[in-house]
């Protein structure tokens, strides 16, 4: 299968801090890559798709100017979580869609903590 | 819009036991995708099936099994012989490449 890394595993910050998230498919060219959010047993909620060269594609009720994305290549993503508060501390997923097989393949995600 | 239905939230089986996770899809399209993803307590995602709808045949890979009924819009997940590293949130999700409607999982636990 495919691999998808993600970087940090874990991260703790302080609120009013910005963290930034790395997603980078290893062994595949991504044009698209997607970020999920996930809280405590629950469900994958996606929050953006990532384009390169273009503009990030936010769901409804995503704040784009609190959860920066960019695709500057076709094997990474970047998320920034700006001015991270507590309820911002989640479990965070990032998939890269490979065009040969059409399926996604995600990244091991982020543990995001702010105190 | 696709939806999708996993009616069993938690699953508790003892190893060895085989364990059928239930999927129910909703979708307007005539051709689609339907996936299943499995989610150990590490985190990742890992995928583990991607059927066509126009590919009807079941299939079966070692220990786990699909069964796809176009008719009742249903692709179920079978494992035999479960085993503890079987253990995992397992989801169910109709899309494509580019676009994955996850229902809200099962949680399979495999007890010794």
């Amino acid at each position: 299968g495919a691999v998808v890394s993600q970087h940090p595993s874990r991260v703790i910050c302080k609120s009013g801090t910005s963290v930034k998230i790395e997603c980078r498919s290893l062994d595949f060219q991504a044009t698209t890559m997607f970020w999920y959010r996930q809280f405590p047993k629950q469900s994958l909620m996606l929050m953006a798709t990532s384009n390169e060269g273009s503009k990030a594609t936010y769901e409804q009720g995503v704040e784009k100017d609190k959860f920066l994305i960019n695709h500057a290549s076709l094997t990474l993503s970047t998320l920034t979580v700006t001015s991270a508060h507590p309820e911002d501390s989640s479990f965070y997923i990032c998939s890269a869609s490979r065009p040969s097989t059409d399926t996604q393949y995600f990244g091991p995600g982020t543990r995001l903590t702010v105190l | 819009a696709q939806k999708v239905t996993q009616a069993q939230t938690e699953i508790s089986v003892v190893e060895k036991e085989d364990v059928t996770l239930d999927c129910v899809y909703e979708t307007r399209d005539t051709t689609y995708y339907l996936f299943w993803y499995k989610q150990p307590p590490s985190g990742e995602l890992v995928f583990l099936i991607r059927r066509n709808s126009f590919d009807e045949q079941n299939e079966i890979s070692g220990r786990y099994s699909w069964n796809f009924q176009k008719s009742t819009s249903s692709f179920n997940f079978t494992i035999t012989a479960s085993q503890v590293v079987d253990s995992a949130v397992y989801f169910c999700a109709p899309g494509s490449g580019y676009e994955l409607n996850f229902g809200k999982g099962t949680s399979l636990l495999v007890t010794p």
